[in-house]
């Protein structure tokens, strides 16, 4: 996977809680991405840092912060969490430019009761 | 907006059986495609990506793709699925427009009978 690790990789939440789920990187890549993955909807794009110091909203951002701390390491915050954003969360990194391919962390399994 | 459509959400087949997964997308410009695998309970792997050239690309484990610009398609094809490739199957655009986005479709599960 690249050198993606997330953190934690399970973790159950009761409803109004909160926590930050970790990413970080070892391949000096300058895009990272935050995903979820629910089934029969695919890999919807949370946020995503095109570089150190700039985020930006994807498709889903509503509920969810982000930070980019530096070049490795991007978190997403969940302030409180509900029972909709039970889901499997990836992270991911690519570099710019044409051909470049996006690498995928293992994923983190969030449950919301 | 952007968009990748994956048309058929379940295929079961049997081993020896061929296999295409559609995949069509919605942007008029430059654009690197890929075609990503999940075994279960495993995060998502490269197949195979195509951003310039030989519109056929090759990927591992006997996996193909083709690139029709005319059409906004970059189907998946494989002439003899085995038991193992039972996974779930994802296309992906990279529009080559700025924003640095990878846009998913919502996934085929394949189910390979032995």
């Amino acid at each position: 996977n690249a050198g993606v690790t997330q953190t934690p990789k399970f973790q159950v939440l009761k409803t109004g809680q909160s926590m930050t789920l970790q990413c970080a990187q070892d391949m000096n890549h300058n895009s990272m991405y935050w995903y979820r993955q629910d089934p029969g909807m695919g890999l919807r794009l949370i946020y995503y840092s095109a570089s150190e110091g700039t985020t930006d909203k994807g498709e889903v951002p509503n509920g969810y912060n982000v930070s980019r701390l530096n070049k490795r390491e991007f978190s997403l915050r969940l302030e409180s969490a509900a029972p909709s954003q039970t889901s499997v969360y990836f992270c991911a990194i690519a570099d710019r430019g044409l051909g470049n391919t996006i690498y995928f962390g293992e994923g983190s399994w969030l449950t919301v009761v | 907006a952007q968009s990748v459509s994956q048309h058929n959400h379940h295929v079961i087949l049997s081993e020896a059986a061929s296999l295409e997964l559609g995949c069509n997308y919605s942007y008029g410009g430059t654009v690197n495609l890929f075609w990503y695998v999940q075994y279960p309970g495993q995060h998502l792997q490269l197949l195979l990506k195509y951003f310039s050239g030989d519109p056929l690309v090759k990927g591992i484990k006997g996996f193909e793709a083709e690139f029709i610009k005319s059409k906004f398609s970059f189907n998946l094809r494989k002439p003899s699925v085995q038991w193992s490739d039972t996974a779930e199957y994802f296309c992906a655009v990279n529009p080559f427009s700025g924003t640095y986005k990878y846009i998913f479709g919502t996934g085929t599960r394949l189910k390979v009978l032995a």
